[in-house]
């Protein structure tokens, strides 16, 4: 199975950089995304990591350990419209087919 | 606009109805992923068709099954509805099965209230 640890809520100030960070457990690992979401609206793509290192996205950086089933979500030059919750997801291999599973998301908050 | 369109936005039903929820991927997306979204949870994926064939299975209740049809289009039916089962329902979609370096994009959902 799959198990996936985000914190729950975080408040930061606008300006600043953030960092939200996952852990994870699961079997045919296929790569960890990050996704975010307003409320009441559909999950959009911001980040993908399959191989150990960084990925550089704009304001967007996400990182992966493999072994230590550990990724993050740096975001940088915060704004207000950045308040939403951050969504960790890990793609597992199912036979033929792959789950992307979810974790419950950080909702972060972005202050004055 | 991510290319998934779900239809209807909105549905609201008494219990022990059935409703079906409609999907149509991005053009030339094989796979098409379910998730159920509650009020206090986060996302839960139900099912993955890819191609028209089932490749995938979460915790989708007995009460539901869905379908990828030839056109790739795909139908979420959820039948004997319980008042839990009101949630945001969301259709992804991805170029291929095992997906190398593609992402699923999301649908704006489905919101469903059972009253």
């Amino acid at each position: 199975g799959q198990n996936i640890d985000q914190p729950t809520e975080m408040t930061a100030t606008e300006g600043a950089i953030v960092q939200i960070n996952c852990t994870y457990q699961t079997s045919g690992f296929n790569g960890l995304f990050w996704y975010q979401q307003h409320a009441g609206e559909a999950p959009t793509f911001l980040s993908y990591n399959v191989l150990d290192g960084l990925e550089e996205k704009g304001r967007f950086s996400s990182f992966l350990s493999r072994s230590k089933g550990y990724s993050y979500l740096l975001l940088k030059e915060l704004q207000m419209k950045d308040s939403a919750s951050y969504l960790c997801a890990v793609r597992g291999l199912t036979g033929g087919g792959n789950k992307l599973t979810f974790g419950t998301g950080t909702q972060l908050k972005v202050e004055l | 606009d991510s290319g998934v369109t779900q239809t209807p936005k909105h549905l609201i039903t008494a219990t022990g109805q059935r409703v079906t929820l409609r999907c149509s991927p991005r053009s030339g997306d094989l796979s098409v992923y379910w998730y159920q979204q509650s009020l206090d949870q986060g996302l839960q994926f139900l099912i993955q068709y890819y191609n028209g064939e089932e490749r995938a299975k979460g915790n989708i209740l007995e009460r539901f099954s869905a379908q990828q049809f030839p056109d790739l289009h795909s139908e979420l039916n959820l039948s004997s509805l319980e008042l839990g089962d009101s949630a945001l329902y969301f259709c992804a979609s991805s170029p291929n099965s095992q997906g190398e370096n593609t992402e699923a994009f999301f649908g704006q959902g489905t919101r469903l209230t059972v009253v």
